[in-house]
């Protein structure tokens, strides 16, 4: 299959700071990714889709001006945490689709983030 | 009702046997339907997918779809502990997006 990267694996921030996290697709172009995010024993939660070149859609409730996501290219999307709170601690995972495969969705390993 | 539904387990099954996972969904316009494996503390990973009715074999995994009963199901051959995650059934909407069931946890005891 496809392989997603993630950087980094795991981030501490202290509440206040901001954070950007790196999703690459390594072989494949991706129009699309999405961002995720997933609390302790739950379920993914879709944050927003993100399309190359254009604005990234939010779901309802995701503030767009705290999360901010850009994808510049058609192998790199970033999700920045803007002024994190404790309660943004959680596990946040990008999605790529590939467009030479169905389309079928690959997940990259995963962010762990602990804002203190 | 929600749109893509399974059962949330604990699924236990004794190590050899077979597991069979189950997922309903509401959207008759899906087209593409996914099984994603998940360990704990790690991200999901596409183990299948199937696409037109009947069974798809890989390995100790099959698929099946019945898109009349809007149906899909995971069977696990000769299971074993390392097999033990939760698995996440999708349906991609026609528009494309993956709608997620919140997964059967799947525990198989040696």
């Amino acid at each position: 299959g496809a392989v997603v990267s993630q950087h980094p694996s795991w981030v501490i921030c202290k509440s206040g700071t901001s954070v950007k996290i790196e999703c690459r697709s390594l072989d494949f172009q991706a129009t699309t990714m999405f961002w995720y995010r997933q609390f302790p024993k739950q379920s993914l939660m879709l944050m927003a889709t993100s399309n190359e070149g254009s604005k990234a859609t939010y779901e309802q409730g995701v503030e767009k001006d705290k999360f901010l996501i850009n994808h510049a290219s058609l192998t790199l999307s970033t999700l920045t945490v803007t002024s994190a709170h404790p309660e943004d601690s959680s596990f946040y995972i990008c999605s790529a689709r590939d467009p030479l495969y169905r389309y079928e969705q690959y997940f990259g390993p995963g962010t762990r983030l602990t804002v203190t | 009702q929600k749109e893509v539904e399974q059962n949330s387990g604990p699924l236990s099954v004794p190590e050899g046997a077979i597991a069979s996972l189950n997922c309903t969904y509401s959207d008759r316009g899906s087209q593409s339907f996914f099984w994603y494996r998940q360990y704990s503390g790690k991200s999901p990973e596409l183990i299948m997918s199937i696409y037109s009715n009947g069974d798809k074999e890989d390995g100790r995994f099959t698929a099946q779809l019945n898109k009349a009963s809007q149906y899909v199901s995971l069977l696990i051959r000769d299971s074993q502990p390392s097999d033990s995650a939760t698995y996440l059934c999708a349906v991609r909407r026609s528009q494309g997006n993956l709608i997620f069931g919140k997964g059967t946890k799947l525990s198989v005891k040696p």
